[in-house]
């Protein structure tokens, strides 16, 4: 299986300013229809997951712009511009390139 | 607006039996590869098996394999997870996942499953 190794483990971020995640893939997530297939999700406490972004900068509707990924082949990156209060929980990035799908093991953003 | 709704969890011993149920609705349902992710408690997130959209193409993780059965119903917008021989370690959260591009867009709420004695 496909390792997805997320860093680091625990964010703890002053409101407003920016926080960066990684991910690592033990492959390259470059598939066969020329996409690359790195997501990112966020949890909150209680909840299910939501899908930020996908095939690596894409963001879904109504998340904000300042969620901003990218990267390539083995190497991704969620950026948070300036964070605020919502954006506390658990991120994780997760590949779909390969069957099984695999996730990180999620990096906890707390407010400082 | 896209929905899925899981049902079916519950408290079962090491070896027992449990069918879990996926209502979706607000989206053709015949058209998507529909998954099973499940969260241990406090712990990541694991595929554990999906199908493709006419029922004919399943895939499982290892540790589930001859144990879970994945199937759907396509008039009845339904997909169900068939778990048998349970294990204390197949104790999670259960989600009903939609796959878009190989990637999960939407998520239901979970159910949870707990193997005990």
């Amino acid at each position: 299986d496909v390792v997805m190794t997320q860093s680091p483990l625990s964010l703890p971020v002053t409101l407003g300013q920016p926080a960066s995640i990684s991910c690592r893939s033990s492959q390259s997530l470059l598939y066969s229809d020329g996409n690359t297939h790195l997501s990112w999700f966020h949890q909150r406490p209680g909840q299910s997951p939501r899908r930020l972004i996908y095939k690596v900068s894409n963001r879904d509707s109504g998340v904000p712009d300042r969620f901003i990924g990218s990267g390539s082949g083995t190497d991704f990156t969620l950026n948070i511009s300036r964070v605020e209060a919502e954006d506390v929980g658990l991120y994780y990035c997760m590949q779909g390139a390969y069957w099984p799908y695999t996730f990180g093991q999620g990096t906890r953003l707390e407010i400082k | 607006e896209v929905q899925l709704v899981e049902s079916g969890g519950g408290s079962v011993q090491p070896g027992g039996s449990l069918r879990l149920s996926c209502v979706a609705s607000g989206f053709s349902f015949s058209n998507y590869w529909m998954h099973w992710v499940r969260q241990a408690p406090g712990k990541g997130l694991v595929c554990v098996s999906r199908i493709n959209g006419d029922g004919s193409n399943m895939n499982y993780v290892d540790s589930v394999k001859g144990r879970f059965t994945i199937s759907r119903d396509n008039a009845k917008k339904m997909v169900y997870l068939e778990m048998n021989s349970l294990r204390v370690e197949d104790t999670a959260m259960y989600f009903c996942a939609r796959d878009s591009s190989w990637s999960i867009d939407y998520w239901g709420q979970g159910i949870l499953v707990t193997v005990s004695s």
